[in-house]
């Protein structure tokens, strides 16, 4: 059972496009974090949103988490070949230990030039 | 720059074979884990350890033991390697409790034949 669905699995578009990514749960989460992988390496943190109903932006990136914190969106403003690469959610449950985090099935995006 | 290193890239294994895919860190994180990653499934985890000599099962610990001899190091091992278990492995840290970000380094691509 996938904790965290994320949709669409796979999105092609052109550059110029605008995107957007949700990740949806039926659990609440303490926080949601949004991750990006280029080919060939680990993740790496794009951002971290805590607070219910919380939107942070990076540049051409929206991310917003959902009010009753069960779900998140990644809106991308024009994208670029650059954006290019696969989009991981990944939450950490209510009074969980170790740092554990549960990770969903990824959003491959690739922005054609 | 904080830096996770895995020992290999990419390996190929024969069935029935011993392997050990070694991870390194140098934040002198408390936290590591390892993960599976497959094509539509996400990061699936394995085994984390929360401290030197310390472990836990993650999701998917069958087939898999781990070995955390010293704070910065954290082997995975695979006691008899089988054609299921060709995947990427993605060795990662984290500062938990003092944040839920995880480190990842670049992954090692396993193929069992």
């Amino acid at each position: 059972t996938q904790l965290l669905e994320q949709s669409p699995q796979f999105l092609s578009i052109q550059e110029g496009e605008n995107l957007t990514v949700y990740c949806n749960s039926s659990s609440v989460f303490s926080s949601l974090q949004w991750y990006r992988q280029e080919p060939g390496e680990g993740p790496v943190l794009l951002v971290t949103v805590v607070t219910g109903g919380e939107v942070k932006k990076l540049k051409r990136l929206t991310f917003q988490f959902g009010d009753a914190r069960k779900d998140s969106s990644l809106h991308i403003t024009a994208a670029q070949p650059g954006d290019t690469g696969l989009y991981l959610c990944a939450g950490e449950r209510l009074g969980n230990q170790g740092g554990k985090l549960i990770f969903g099935q990824g959003t491959e995006l690739s922005v054609k030039p | 720059d904080v830096k996770v290193t895995q020992s290999s890239r990419y390996l190929v294994k024969r069935t029935g074979e011993k392997v050990f895919l070694e991870c390194v860190q140098d934040m002198d994180h408390e936290n590591m884990f390892w993960y599976r990653q497959d094509p539509g499934l996400g990061l699936r985890l394995i085994y984390f350890s929360y401290d030197v000599k310390m472990k836990e099962k993650g999701d998917i610990p069958e087939g898999y033991s781990v070995s955390r001899e010293k704070k910065e190091r954290f082997s995975l091992i695979l006691e008899s390697a089988s054609t299921n278990q060709t995947s990427m492995y993605l060795c990662a840290s984290s500062l938990w409790p003092g944040g839920y970000e995880q480190y990842f380094g670049p992954g090692t691509r396993l193929t069992v034949t």
